[in-house]
Order: C-alpha cells, then structure tokens, then sequence
C-alpha cells in the first residue's frame, strides 16, 4: 500500500521569503508525485507532477519540487513566497505500474504567507 | 477548453435521502475518479470509471456507488444519507487510466442534515 506524509499541518511565512512545504511518501515501485493546491470551497489546482526523469520539477505559479529517492521525499518550494499562495497544499502518490490511477493524497500542509 | 464540471456545486438533503452528484470530465478525458473530501479524513479515493466500468473501488459502504456513459460523464449516487456523508464531493478526470495528469472539478458540496 502506498502512503504519504505532510508532518506539518501549517507552515507560516512572511513574503518574499522561500517557502517550503514538505512530503515523504511510502510506495513499493517507482512512484507518480504529484502536488496540487486548494483554494477555499474550490476543488484542487495541479502544481506539478514527478514522473520520470529529472529529479527537478517545475510547475505552476513559480512552484518548483525535488524528487529525492533516498529520502522518499518530494518537497514542495517556492523561492519567493506571494500572499496569494496562502492556500492548502496537498502531496499525493501512486505507484506506475498500476492500471489504474488511484492517488493517495497527504493530509494537506495550510500555507500562510504574511504580508 | 472547458474543464471538469461538477453539478450541483451544493446540494442540501435530510437524512435517509439519496443524492446523485454529477460530473462532465475534460473533453477527450475517458477516466473519471472521485474522491471525498472532509476534515477528518482527508481525501479519500471513492471510485474510478473508465469505458463505462469500474476500474478501482475504495472503502465506501455500498451505499456509494457511481456509474460513467459512453460519452465519459459520471455520476455518482448516495443512499440513505447520513450525517457523516456531509463532504466535498470531487471529481478528476484524466485521458487515460495510467494517465499522469489528473484535473479536478471545484466539487460538490453535499450538507446532510
């Protein structure tokens, strides 16, 4: 079974610093990574994906994430964090070589950015 | 390019009703999943159709169940609501199964009192 990990429930940060939203994920097989964001009472916005290749992936909205497998970590960062990307950041997981796409997604990370 | 839309986007029913929720994947897409979404569980993965069958089910009572038409929609339907059924209904649609993109509707809101 797969799983994943977001050991912060909320990460603050004033703007313009970097932000950084972390994942570790458990998957047997090469894993799909995926990031999304949700805004409030809207569904989730695709940031970026990992699937293979290379271990820097970048996204939407200036969001770039590492693929570490060592670590079994996919974290999420942003070099200059805006007031708008205060939202609710989900890491999700699936392992590719199943033949169908269930993802497993993290407990969310709420991000707060702070003028 | 129109993306996933999901109808109603809020639904209010009693408990003991029963509830379908809708969804019109992106045009093209033929995989359609849906996930629930609630405080205390997180998102947790409901089902997923393609070519008009399920492919993937997760651990929902029987009382969820779901369906796709030929030309992709879905619905999924709820029976015998109850309180606990109260969540954001999402649904994802992708171009094929082992796709590696997946877009989300803004979802249904379902409020079971």
């Amino acid at each position: 079974a797969q799983s994943v990990a977001q050991p912060e429930d909320q990460v603050n940060v004033a703007e313009g610093n970097p932000l950084t939203v972390k994942c570790t994920y458990s998957v047997s097989g090469n894993p799909y990574l995926f990031w999304y964001v949700q805004y409030p009472n809207r569904g989730l916005q695709f940031l970026l994906k990992y699937i293979t290749g290379d271990n820097l992936v970048k996204g939407s909205y200036g969001f770039e994430a590492e693929f570490n497998k060592s670590q079994t970590s996919f974290h999420l960062k942003k070099p200059s964090a805006l007031v708008s990307d205060s939202a609710l950041y989900f890491c999700a997981v699936r392992r590719s070589t199943d033949s169908w796409g269930k993802l497993q997604f993290g407990a969310g990370t709420q991000v707060v950015v702070t003028p | 390019k129109a993306g996933v839309t999901q109808t109603p986007r809020y639904l209010i029913k009693t408990r003991g009703q029963q509830v379908t929720l809708s969804c019109s994947p992106i045009s093209g897409h033929r995989s359609v999943s849906w996930y629930q979404q609630t405080p205390g569980q997180g998102l947790q993965f409901l089902f997923e159709y393609f070519s008009e069958t399920q492919r993937n089910k997760g651990n929902f009572p029987g009382r969820f169940s779901g369906r796709q038409f030929s030309n992709s929609r879905s619905e999924m339907n709820v029976s015998t609501l109850e309180l606990g059924d109260s969540a954001l209904y999402l649904c994802a649609s992708s171009l094929a199964p082992q796709g590696d993109g997946y877009t989300f509707g803004s979802g249904t809101r379902l409020t079971v009192v």
